[in-house]
């Protein structure tokens, strides 16, 4: 079974560019989690999705940040313009009915 | 506001068994206790979960106090790949299921 898969990777961009990050969770799960991680920290949630509906999005700066995930299935999570403390690792996670969360690779941002 | 509490780093040698605190004392009784590790340059790993009772599989072993404000991760083999940072978490019922990371425990298994 293919598990949370995250793209790109890897992304270096320049400050006040855009940047979209993609994840496509494991089929089935209905919930699924968008988290940054700082460098040395513990991964911070910044929205979460009941199939379509996002459901806790208290934590995502909606200033410069904005995400979807359309059809309940895959989930994209933007920024515009970025900024330097941006720089971060981008955690998505999903979870079914009665499992734990997994966890994808997440996508490492470096903003110049 | 913090959740759980873990010590930043530990030691274990290799072969030997790592046993990881957890704090959570303001854990409510329809709470999980989750623990997660995450090696370098990768996303979290599940590792087990406990409500009361301990919890054995195949990675580790969960201890959790009778007043269950807190608990122990125990590998009871450790090996280099163990090597990573372990996160103890709460899983908040009451805000809906979310998942709360602390700052963790950066385990290096020694040879």
């Amino acid at each position: 079974e293919a598990g949370v898969v995250q793209s790109p990777r890897y992304k270096i961009i320049e400050k006040k560019q855009p940047v979209a990050f993609w994840c496509n969770p494991i089929s089935g799960h209905n919930t699924l989690y968008w988290y940054l991680q700082n460098l040395g920290q513990g991964p911070e949630l910044l929205i979460r999705y009941e199939n379509e509906e996002a459901v806790d999005d208290s934590q995502l700066p909606k200033d410069r940040f904005s995400a979807e995930r359309l059809k309940g299935v895959d989930s994209t999570l933007k920024i515009q313009p970025a900024e330097l403390g941006d720089s971060a690792v981008y955690l998505c996670a999903s979870r079914g009915q009665n499992t734990e969360a997994f966890f994808g690779q997440g996508t490492r941002l470096t903003v110049v | 506001d913090a959740k759980t509490t873990q010590p930043p780093s530990m030691d274990c040698a290799e072969g030997r068994a790592a046993n990881l605190p957890c704090n959570h004392s303001t854990i409510s009784g329809n709470e999980y206790v989750y623990w997660y590790r995450q090696i370098h340059s990768q996303g979290p790993q599940y590792i087990i979960h406990g409500l009361k009772n301990n919890e054995t599989n195949e990675m580790a072993s969960l201890i959790i106090t009778e007043d269950r404000k807190s608990s122990t991760l125990i590998l009871p083999h450790a090996t280099l790949r163990d090597t990573a940072v372990y996160y103890c978490i709460v899983r908040v019922v009451r805000t809906g299921n979310q998942f709360y990371f602390g700052t963790g425990t950066s385990l290096t298994v020694i040879p």
